[in-house]
Parts: structure tokens; sequence; C-alpha cells
């Protein structure tokens, strides 16, 4: 479990801000991928990285964007056009892909104000 | 794509009794299906999972079935004990086609086991 963090553990923004989540992994794996999850729904897929340099829309993605230009790191951005934001986001990764086992880091609640 | 519903969303029992959790899906070219719990606060974690060429498997009180043909699976928990509850997902992904890459979530059970 140790290995995939995240970072802030709260956040809190203000209505028209982008903000930025951060998920870091000293695993090694090439997979990661960002979930959001709301009460009763379950884990909604945002979007996924399978290499650097590479990643591709989950169901979800529309007001979010991300980058992948180390192995290791995965940033999601929240922008303003996401409607509603406010969720408890969590990224994970794996060896290569969905097939393997996901390890997921401790989460980020957002909360907008 | 995929689809995966899970039932039921709400599960009581007593301890030592059994407790089973039921998905289907939607894709027939998923193929691997892993099971999540998920304690209060606390990050998901796999518990145990299937891949489509084998019917079932199984972990000391923890056990999965796969039906390929009418294209569900389930998760079995023998012997109950109050550290069990939490809230418990199932997956589903395939191996080609529009959902190819995309792990797909139920929306959850919440296992409540009474002492």
């Amino acid at each position: 479990d140790g290995g995939i963090t995240q970072s802030p553990k709260y956040l809190f923004r203000k209505e028209g801000q982008n903000v930025t989540l951060s998920c870091e992994q000293n695993l090694n794996h090439d997979a990661m991928y960002w979930y959001r999850q709301d009460p009763g729904q379950g884990l909604r897929l945002i979007y996924y990285s399978q290499i650097v340099n590479d990643f591709q829309k989950g169901d979800i993605a529309e007001g979010y964007s991300v980058s992948r230009e180390k192995k290791e790191s995965f940033p999601l951005t929240v922008t303003s056009a996401q409607k509603n934001p406010t969720a408890f986001y969590l990224c994970a990764s794996s060896v290569r892909d969905p097939t393997d086992t996901q390890y997921f880091g401790p989460g980020t609640r957002l909360t907008v104000l | 794509g995929e689809n995966v519903e899970q039932h039921p969303s709400t599960l009581s029992v007593q301890e030592g009794d059994s407790a089973v959790i039921k998905c289907t899906y939607s894709d027939s070219a998923s193929n691997y299906f892993p099971w999540y719990k998920q304690e209060l606060g606390k990050r998901p974690q796999l518990i145990i999972d299937i891949r489509s060429n084998v019917g079932e498997k199984k972990d000391q009180r923890i056990a999965v079935t796969l039906n390929k043909t009418a294209k569900h699976f389930s998760l079995h928990i023998t012997e109950t004990q109050p550290e069990d509850s939490a809230v418990y997902f199932c997956a589903a992904t395939p191996f080609m086609g529009t959902s190819y890459g995309k792990l797909t979530f139920g929306q959850g059970t919440i296992l409540t086991v009474h002492p």
C-alpha cells in the first residue's frame, strides 16, 4: 500500500478554480489510473495511462485533464468545466494493464465551496 | 462499453453466516473479474479475482464463481466475521473492444456482520 501516494488528503476549492491532485508510485508500474468515487456509484474511471506520454479517456473524462511525463507520476487536474467536482478521488497503478492487480492510493477528498 | 450491475446494495448477516454478492456484466469479451474490499475510510484492496478460463476460485473463507454463459459472477464469504464488514466491489474488464484497458466497477455492496 505504501508504494502509491496521493496528496493532499483533503482539498478545498472555490468554484471556477482549477486544482491539481497528485499521484506518485514507486512500484515501477507501467499503468496508472484515476477514479472518482461517489456514494452509491462505485468507482468510475476518469483517465488511464499504460505508458509514459500516453493516456486515454475513461468513462467520465469531461472536465478533467491528466499528464504522464514520468512513469512514477500521474497528476489529475480538475478544471472549472467539471460541473460537479466534489467527490473522493482515487489513484491506482498496476504492473502493465487492468488485468493485473490494481493498487490504490489513499485518496483525495475534494470539496468545492 | 462494459456495464456491471451488482446486487444487493446492502447485506446484513449474523456472525458465522454466509454472504453472497452477485454481479452481472454486459460485454462478452470481458475475461478478468476482480473483487475489491474497502473498509471505512480506507483504500480498496483486491481480495480475490478470477479469469474466464476457470469457473471457480477459492481462498480460505472467500470464493468466487463465474458463469460466462449467463455473464454473471459471485462472491461467497463463509463463516463471516465482524472484520468482514466493509464495502465490496466487483469489476470486469475485456481483452478486446471499446472497453479494452478499462476496469468497470459495480456500484458496491455494504456488508455488515453483526456479532
